[in-house]
């Protein structure tokens, strides 16, 4: 099983501050590799997948990059509604995993 | 558009057994593979298991293997799971997702174990 190790646990950040999320994975996905937010009391909603592909009606200020091993969620210029749990999520090889998580708290 | 709406809320006793359903519409249901994800309270995102619509073939996570179930109903566009001896561990939302990439989320079900 992949296990996907996120960083930070949680972030605490001031609005129009930049955030960046890592995701590491214990052996190579290539770029199967998809982002995720989540607000309490919702379902998660999809970011970015395949590691750097934007998703339609989600703001340019997410983007993704990496390959491999290592990825990278980025959250330019930070607004308020940002605040929520963002998770990565593998698709490489069965069976799929999840990061565990980070929550991004707004100051 | 895309839709995957499950069924209601349910309250189990432990060692019962629950069945979810997740009803898709807007696409094409025998298109893309279905998911089970579920959270328990205050926790992360845990993957369950995926079902090929076409041929109902499945694959679930070794910590399910032996008490969890999917199935699909090509008519009604219907996916559903099945989670037996049920203890207070499994108390959590259980959602359904379409796509390698989950790009759809049903709104969540959730599933209470308690005596």
């Amino acid at each position: 099983e992949i296990v996907l190790t996120q960083s930070p646990d949680f972030q605490s950040v001031t609005p129009k501050e930049t955030v960046t999320i890592t995701c590491r994975a214990s052996q190579s996905i290539a770029n199967s590799l998809h982002w995720y937010q989540q607000k309490p009391d919702q379902s998660p909603k999809l970011l970015i997948k395949y590691a750097s592909q934007s998703i339609s009606g989600v703001p340019s200020r997410f983007s993704g990059s990496g390959s491999g091993t290592d990825f990278t969620l980025i959250i330019n210029s930070l607004e308020a509604e940002d605040a929520a749990t963002y998770y990565c999520h593998q698709s490489s090889s069965l069976p799929y995993t999840f990061g565990g998580g980070t929550k991004v708290e707004i100051k | 558009q895309v839709q995957l709406v499950q069924s209601g809320a349910e309250v189990k006793k432990p060692g019962a057994s629950v069945k979810v359903s997740c009803k898709a519409s807007g696409y094409s249901f025998t298109s893309n593979y279905l998911h089970w994800v579920r959270q328990a309270p205050g926790q992360g995102l845990e993957w369950m298991g995926i079902i090929n619509p076409i041929d109902g073939t499945t694959s679930y996570a070794p910590k399910f293997q032996g008490r969890f179930t999917m199935t699909r109903d090509t008519s009604t566009s219907t996916i559903y799971m099945e989670l037996s001896s049920l203890r207070s561990e499994d108390t959590a939302v259980y959602y359904c997702a379409r796509d390698s990439w989950l790009s759809s989320w049903g709104q969540g079900t959730l599933v209470t174990v308690s005596s």
